[in-house]
């Protein structure tokens, strides 16, 4: 069973669009909640990260928005440009625990 | 080393045949992960080492499918007996401990 769940599939936004995704998780005890970004070709990359003691974290044009009582993440795009084009992976995991859970990804695409 | 490395990048087999896949992870990361990525699709997990012991085998689809790891460094992952839907991309990510994975580039395997 997934334990994250992560929507859209896909989307398309125009370049200087906001792009959303948004995950929702079951397990409260989830306490580590990172966001990866994968490139054709690439392995997933570590994009930003987020622990629920906060509500956001801004790192450039990426932001998380974390509400605990609602057991839901997202990651805002701001700006989004071409270079953006990619597909994003929620994962959340508890602390102690070795194996991060992650969502079933969203390609995001950012039409010039 | 700087990052992960897998090797080969790319391997076409024939069908029938036996692959073995390589991850050389950060140097000093204790954890290391196989992850399975079919086109289009989500990260499929295999198999968990901390050391060069593997308490989560769970993942790994059939009993054609071993894994290694020695000297708490290099993991091996071998496919006996290939089939062509075994045909992804096979990810290593290692970690220093229960936080975000660093991910290496991948071996696209393909089975003809």
């Amino acid at each position: 069973q997934q334990q994250v769940k992560q929507s859209p599939q896909s989307l398309i936004v125009q370049k200087g669009g906001i792009s959303i995704i948004n995950c929702a998780y079951e397990n409260t005890a989830f306490d580590y909640f990172p966001w990866y970004q994968q490139f054709p070709g690439k392995g997933p990359a570590l994009l930003i990260a987020i622990r629920p003691d906060v509500s956001e974290k801004k790192e450039g044009r990426f932001t998380i928005s974390f509400n605990k009582s609602a057991k839901q993440f997202s990651l805002h795009i701001m700006d989004s440009q071409p270079g953006d084009s990619a597909t994003y992976f929620c994962a959340a995991i508890r602390s102690n625990d070795y194996k991060l859970s992650f969502g079933a990804g969203t390609t995001v695409t950012v039409r010039a | 080393g700087a990052g992960v490395s897998q090797s080969p990048s790319n391997k076409v087999t024939e069908k029938g045949k036996d692959v073995e896949l390589r991850c050389d992870p950060i140097s000093g990361h204790t954890a290391l992960y196989w992850y399975r990525q079919s086109l289009g699709q989500g990260l499929e997990f295999l198999i968990y080492f901390q050391g060069n012991s593997a308490p989560d085998k769970s993942g790994l689809p059939s009993d054609r499918f071993s894994a290694e790891r020695t000297g708490g460094s290099v993991s091996t992952l071998t496919i006996q007996r290939t089939q062509q839907e075994d045909s992804a991309v096979y990810l290593c990510a290692s970690s220093p401990g229960s936080s975000g994975y660093t991910f290496g580039s991948g071996t696209r395997l393909t089975v003809v």
